[in-house]
């Protein structure tokens, strides 16, 4: 079973607008990790968030993570078509380093 | 800049095969991990390892063998290949000491079993 839910599953928005897509886990994190895979490839590292209420910033991409650890929500202003993708929180370690992933949400942003 | 490098981008094999998925990294790098990707699924932990000759069992371990001869390598085995192994295999790596868990991917194989 997945321990880490991300919603929504998929998401279409208009270029320009802002939207937001959320990653809950019913344990507490040791540390949250936002991916983003491009259709077909890999995952490129976005951020790491750690402590409760930290809030990080990369271009127009913001992420917080929520004072109990146990949620995170990844924020896009004025979305861009080089947005598009596939965002996946990841949240580790559990045994021995290993990192486990939410199922993903994709994002088509239309022109 | 790590590099992650998955032997094939795309595979087709047929049902009963064995199937090697080779992935090497190049940046000294002490943990390795094998997932696949599914659609609706996400990324599901198959094995991982911390150490040369060390392997970890994750989530979905079945109808796969792993091998780490050397550090820098980590070998995914499908003994007989079957249908429900057709999928996007990811590896990665990651240095606890120096990027905590931050993982590196490499660009992925398309497998599908015919």
């Amino acid at each position: 079973s997945q321990e880490l839910e991300q919603s929504p599953q998929s998401l279409i928005v208009q270029e320009g607008k802002n939207l937001t897509i959320n990653c809950t886990s019913s344990k507490t994190l040791y540390g949250l990790y936002w991916y983003k895979q491009k259709y077909g490839e890999g995952l490129i590292f976005l951020m790491m968030l750690q402590k409760g209420g930290e809030e990080k910033s990369h271009e127009k991409i913001t992420a917080k993570l929520d004072e109990k650890k146990q949620q995170s929500s990844l924020h896009i202003t004025a979305s861009q078509p080089s947005h598009a993708g596939i965002y996946l929180c990841g949240a580790g370690p559990y045994n021995n380093n290993d990192m486990r992933f939410g199922a993903g949400t994709r994002l088509t942003v239309k022109p | 800049d790590v590099k992650v490098t998955q032997s094939s981008r795309y595979l087709v094999k047929r049902t009963g095969e064995k199937v090697f998925l080779e992935c090497v990294q190049d940046m000294d790098h002490e943990n390795m991990f094998w997932y696949r990707q599914d659609p609706g699924l996400g990324l599901r932990l198959i094995y991982f390892s911390y150490d040369v000759k060390m392997k970890e069992k994750g989530d979905i371990p079945e109808g796969y063998s792993v091998s780490r001869e050397k550090k820098e390598r980590f070998s995914l085995i499908l003994e007989s290949a079957s249908t429900n192994q057709t999928s996007m295999y990811l590896c990665a790596s990651s240095s606890p000491m120096r990027d905590r868990e931050k993982l590196f991917f490499g660009s992925g194989t398309q497998l599908s079993v015919l």
